[in-house]
């Protein structure tokens, strides 16, 4: 089945600094999202992304579809971005299933 | 639109005893997939339900089990728990269409002891 990498796994920042996180997939894609959990285990959908790029606030995200990659800018950080972000994938059988990475756990110091 | 709804949020049992999760859906979807996360899995796809139909299964024992209302509500049941099932149990709906974006619900924290 399809795998998904991210990295790094873990990301200490200071309040204010910018950060990339990553996400490689092994195959074509139907849909993509980037999602962020909180301390209370739900999961925040952050974005829709199969390809292109797009913006929320201070969060962006751009996938090359061709190159089986995503990644999630976030900037200015702030305390509250802390908690694990993950990537999850739907490969392109339709099985209607996401496959996650195993996150990006980010803490962000005041 | 009132979000994904799962009840209980947390659960204590013991092991050989079975378990009944709740998931309602967000208004309008029909399509219902359940995940468990633990730490040294991540998280992992249980099974995913569209108009009443198991349409995909993931690598799970047949102690884990599930079905969808014609509400679109669904339950998922775990037979004989064991230890190894503690774990947050996480429930997505979606309108099954493009884009199939997957809202997820607060999760049920299942605690076996």
């Amino acid at each position: 089945g399809i795998q998904v990498e991210q990295s790094p796994p873990d990301l200490i920042l200071q309040e204010g600094a910018n950060s990339t996180l990553r996400c490689n997939f092994s195959d074509s894609v139907n849909n993509l999202q980037w999602f962020h959990q909180n301390p209370w285990g739900q999961l925040i959908n952050l974005f829709y992304i199969p390809s292109g790029t797009k913006q929320n606030g201070r969060l962006s995200a751009t996938t090359v579809a061709t190159e089986r990659y995503s990644l999630l800018y976030i900037s200015s950080s702030q305390t509250t971005d802390s908690g694990v972000y993950f990537c999850a994938v739907e490969g392109r059988g339709g099985s209607e299933k996401l496959v996650f990475g195993k996150g990006t756990k980010l803490t962000v110091n005041p | 639109k009132a979000g994904v709804t799962q009840t209980p949020r947390y659960l204590i049992k013991t092991r050989g005893q079975q378990v009944t999760l709740s998931c309602s859906p967000i208004s309008g979807h029909r399509s219902v997939s359940w995940y468990q996360q633990t730490p040294g899995q991540g998280l992992q796809f249980l099974f995913e339900y569209f108009s009443e139909t198991q349409r995909n299964k993931g690598n799970f024992p047949g102690r884990f089990s599930g079905r969808q209302f014609s509400n679109s509500r669904s339950e998922m049941n775990v037979s004989t728990l064991e230890l190894g099932d503690s774990a947050l149990y996480l429930c997505a709906s979606g309108l099954a269409g493009v884009p199939n974006t997957q809202y997820f619900g607060p999760g049920t924290r299942l605690t076996v002891l």
